[in-house]
């Protein structure tokens, strides 16, 4: 089967840095992409890492080990609109399917 | 900026009724995708399209139909409403650039449609 596993949930301070994994097992692999999602909202596109190494986008960046089957995406500078849920997404490598496979989300709470 | 905009964010249904979940997307995105989403179970894919009147089923399409008779729109039908489909319903849509391409690795979600079948 394919899976992706990703922490529940995570507790930081406003301020700190928080690092929330991914590892998967999908049917070959394009690449590993990264949504937030507001309580209430729609989810939104964060990044998308196809090739190993880091992707920054300001306070947030993204890391892709394809021998590792692993990514995560890090928070800096943490802030309170920053408390949402974080889905991780795989893009299979099979037949010519343009679906994404999307983990369970880990609930990201900051405090004061 | 791409807008998906779905034509209900609450509706309240009976059971045995059919549904009609509507969709539409501004960017002339080829490719449209309808999931579910549950409490700890994230986004489940339900039908998706790439082109229109084409579609392929997602993982859990049983008693879901859908319809893509214009490239902007793409609707999801409930053929008989049950109350274990009561849940929030989220379309998304995404265009074409090769299977690893950031492009069609970027998926723009509508705001959802809360559906409850009592």
């Amino acid at each position: 089967g394919q899976s992706l596993e990703q922490p529940s949930e995570v507790t930081a301070v406003e301020g700190a840095i928080v690092q929330i994994n991914c590892t998967y097992q999908t049917s070959g692999f394009y690449g590993l992409s990264w949504y937030q999602q507001h309580d209430g909202g729609a989810p939104t596109f964060l990044s998308y890492n196809a090739l190993d190494g880091l992707e920054e986008t300001g306070r947030f960046s993204s890391f892709l080990s394809r021998s590792d089957s692993y990514g995560y995406l890090l928070l800096q500078e943490l802030q309170m609109k920053d408390s949402a849920s974080y889905f991780c997404a795989v893009r299979p490598g099979m037949d010519s399917s343009y679906k994404l496979i999307f983990g369970s989300g880990t609930r990201l709470l900051v405090r004061p | 900026d791409v807008k998906v905009t779905q034509s209900s964010r609450y509706l309240v249904k009976r059971t045995g009724e059919k549904v009609f979940l509507e969709c539409v997307q501004d960017m002339d995105h080829e490719n449209m995708f309808w999931y579910r989403q549950d409490p700890g179970l994230g986004l489940r894919l339900i039908y998706f399209s790439y082109d229109v009147k084409m579609k392929e089923k997602g993982d859990i399409p049983e008693g879901y139909s859908v319809s893509r008779e214009k490239k902007e729109r793409f609707s999801l039908i409930l053929e008989s409403a049950s109350t274990n489909q009561t849940s929030m319903y989220l379309c998304a849509s995404s265009g074409t650039g090769g299977f690893g391409s950031r492009v069609e690795n970027i998926q723009y979600f509508g705001a959802g449609t809360r559906l409850s079948v009592l």
